[in-house]
């Protein structure tokens, strides 16, 4: 069984750019979250994917969007990138939508200078 | 607003001894608790987990315990290994959300 992956590893971007992350979900599962995590505080929920539709959004501005495709990989992009965007982005996938238990990708450190 | 709240950023234990880790709530419509461990440069790891039908949930060396009525629930490790030295979220989330609310983690460091 596969688990959550996720590239790059890491990324260092120039404010005011664009990015994207992308995500492969674990065998099986058809639900992707992403969360943001800042150095020092817990992952905070960006946007949950599922059947390729947005799913649930938390506080984050739409900048922030992102993808589902039919193999239920997933792409984040972040618009004109801020310095306070510097952070570890997470991916999760679940087996379906309203599963409690998510599993994690390793994360994409991304650092806005 | 900070929903889900670990108040002790780091915890040192012996190994052999127990290991208590805590976590406050305040919204009383959490429904589901959830303990991940994280490895630097990895990403979190499902530990265990619990229903707020109960007060109690076993597996292996890790119990959780959840005191609604405190808003509050508490990890123990028994015997604590050096290889449980990482990082610590607890998580909770409404039925039907999509999210994991996640408190800011404590650093758990266990010395032979």
């Amino acid at each position: 069984e596969t688990g959550v992956t996720q590239s790059p590893t890491h990324l260092i971007k120039t404010r005011g750019q664009q990015v994207t992350l992308r995500c492969s979900s674990q065998s099986g599962h058809n639900t992707v979250s992403w969360y943001q995590q800042a150095l020092g505080q817990g992952p905070q929920f960006i946007f949950q994917y599922y059947r390729e539709e947005e799913n649930g959004r938390g506080n984050f501005p739409p900048r922030f969007s992102g993808l589902q495709f039919p193999n239920y990989s997933s792409e984040l992009n972040v618009n004109a990138l801020e310095l306070d965007d510097s952070a570890l982005y997470l991916c999760a996938s679940s087996l379906m939508t309203g599963d409690y238990e998510q599993y994690f990708g390793p994360g994409t450190r991304l650092t806005v200078t | 607003d900070q929903q889900v709240k670990q108040n002790s950023p780091s915890l040192s234990v012996q190994e052999g001894r127990i290991s208590i880790l805590n976590c406050d709530y305040t919204n009383s419509m959490f429904d589901y608790f959830l303990w991940y461990k994280k490895y630097p440069a990895e990403g979190p790891t499902f530990l265990i987990s619990i229903s707020s039908i109960k007060d109690k949930n076993e597996d292996g060396r890790f119990t959780v315990f959840l005191n609604k009525s405190a808003k509050h629930l508490s990890l123990h490790i028994v015997p604590s290994q050096p290889g449980d030295s990482a990082v610590y979220f607890c998580a909770a989330s409404l039925q039907g959300a999509q999210k994991l609310v996640f408190g800011q983690g404590t650093r758990l460091t266990i010395n032979p």
